[in-house]
């Protein structure tokens, strides 16, 4: 059974404080993503990842910074944690081969900064 | 740059009526694939259906159809015979041609089955 694993699924910081979300997964996909969820904005992708040490910005980088030391774990940091960044943050990874498409999600952690 | 727009916020369907959920997308790309995914209030996303611009048919996946109409870019997501687990989230979503694209969502259309 194929599974993408979260840290945490709820997470409690205080404004300022330095925040590492980690992510699991044990498919051996090649491309892992981070995505956060707010409500009316639907999902935005914040940084991916289709190779070890490999990294790219997504749509809404700022204030992040991602960690792909091995293939199967790709981390979010949050160098300094604001309040505008309390939200839902998905972890989600994929095989990088032509016609194998569906991603697979983490439960999410919900992060509040308080 | 690649676009996914979802019009409609929430719907309230009866229960054992068909749905259609709506979704245009705008890409330059000449090969791309479309999903939809589908999130419960328990908050895990799940994969329904997945269409290929090149595919000939429509993908079917038991009560899920994609519409899919090319040359108005939209991949409406039809459910048959919906019930009250379909109540959830619907977020359509498309990436490029290339094995290393990322994924792209809409805003997510929240649907309400009434019993």
């Amino acid at each position: 059974d194929v599974k993408v694993t979260q840290s945490s699924r709820y997470l409690v910081k205080r404004t300022g404080e330095k925040v590492f979300l980690e992510c699991v997964q044990d498919m051996d996909h090649e491309n892992m993503f981070w995505y956060r969820q707010d409500p009316g904005l639907g999902l935005r992708l914040i940084y991916f990842s289709y190779d070890v040490k490999m990294k790219e910005k997504g749509d809404i980088p700022e204030g992040y910074s991602v960690s792909r030391e091995k293939k199967e774990r790709f981390s979010l940091i949050l160098e300094s944690a604001s309040t505008n960044q309390t939200s839902m943050y998905l972890c989600a990874s994929r095989a990088g081969v032509l016609g194998d498409n569906e991603q697979f999600f983490g439960p999410g952690t919900r992060l509040t900064v308080l | 740059a690649q676009k996914i727009t979802q019009t409609q916020p929430g719907m309230f369907v009866q229960e054992k009526e068909a749905v259609t959920l709506d979704c245009t997308y705008d890409t330059s790309d000449p090969s791309y694939g479309l999903f939809w995914y589908k999130q419960p209030s328990s908050g895990e996303m799940i994969f329904l259906i997945y269409q290929g611009s090149y595919d000939q048919q429509n993908a079917t996946e038991g009560r899920y159809s994609l519409n899919f109409q090319k040359a108005r870019k939209s991949a409406n997501l039809v459910i048959s015979a919906s019930q009250l687990g379909d109540s959830a989230m619907y977020f359509c979503a498309m990436m490029g041609e290339n094995r290393d694209d990322k994924i792209i969502f809409g805003k997510g259309t929240r649907l309400h089955i009434l019993p």
